[in-house]
């Protein structure tokens, strides 16, 4: 089976601008979370979704969201961005289903510089 | 408030030896705990998991040791290797959160010739 893709791998933006990130799971994964990860403040979970709806959300500002389309594909959008935002994206895709707790496996990131 | 905490933040070991890595919980709600282990440029690789009802797994020289009571976990590198360079994560989940992690902060281990 092929991993978890992530599109583009490498972004640079500038303050104020948007960016949307994609993400395909693993061929048959219904669930898809997104991560932030940086030096500071280390691997952070923003949010899941799970056949299409949003399942969870951890403490980021309303300027991250995110949707998932009905073949599990995500997107993650990020509006007027900031310098702080400069970090590696990584989507992680599991199967979970029944709600049970299920492995999750992780994409390459996609590096999101903001200058 | 960070509710995994992991030590030690680097480790450098001697090839073929033990590599010990600690985490510590705090939500008691957390019953699945996984161990990731992250190379430069690539995304965290899913190495090894535990769940409470056991006290110890292990898969081929990796294993996780998990004591309930005092909410802590740790992964064992048994004959270290310098492929083993890496950051090693560890993870819990549960309490109602989903697939939701909630991450330590890392340890680089450094594994030397």
């Amino acid at each position: 089976k092929a991993g978890v893709t992530q599109t583009p791998r490498y972004l640079i933006k500038t303050r104020g601008q948007q960016v949307t990130l994609s993400c395909s799971p693993i061929s048959g994964h219904r669930s898809v979370s997104w991560y932030q990860q940086t030096p500071g403040q280390g691997l952070q979970f923003l949010f899941e979704y799970f056949s299409e709806t949003q399942r969870n959300k951890g403490n980021f500002p309303g300027r991250f969201s995110g949707r998932q389309f009905s073949n599990s594909r995500s997107e993650m959008n990020v509006s007027t961005l900031e310098l702080g935002d400069s970090a590696l994206y990584l989507c992680a895709s599991s199967w979970s289903g029944g709600g049970a707790i299920s492995e999750q496996f992780f994409g390459p990131g996609t590096r999101l510089t903001v200058l | 408030q960070q509710q995994v905490k992991q030590s030690p933040q680097s480790l450098i070991v001697q090839k073929g030896g033990i590599s010990i890595i600690n985490c510590a919980y705090e939500n008691t709600a957390f019953d699945y705990f996984p161990w990731y282990q992250q190379f430069p440029g690539k995304g965290p690789a899913l190495l090894i998991a535990i769940r409470p009802d056991v006290s110890e797994k292990k898969e081929g020289r990796f294993t996780i040791s998990f004591n309930k009571s005092a909410k802590q976990f740790s992964l064992h590198i048994m004959d270290s290797q310098p492929g083993d360079s890496a950051t090693y994560f560890c993870a819990a989940s549960g309490a109602g959160g989903g697939n939701k992690l909630t991450f330590g902060t890392g340890t680089q281990l450094k594994v030397e010739l």
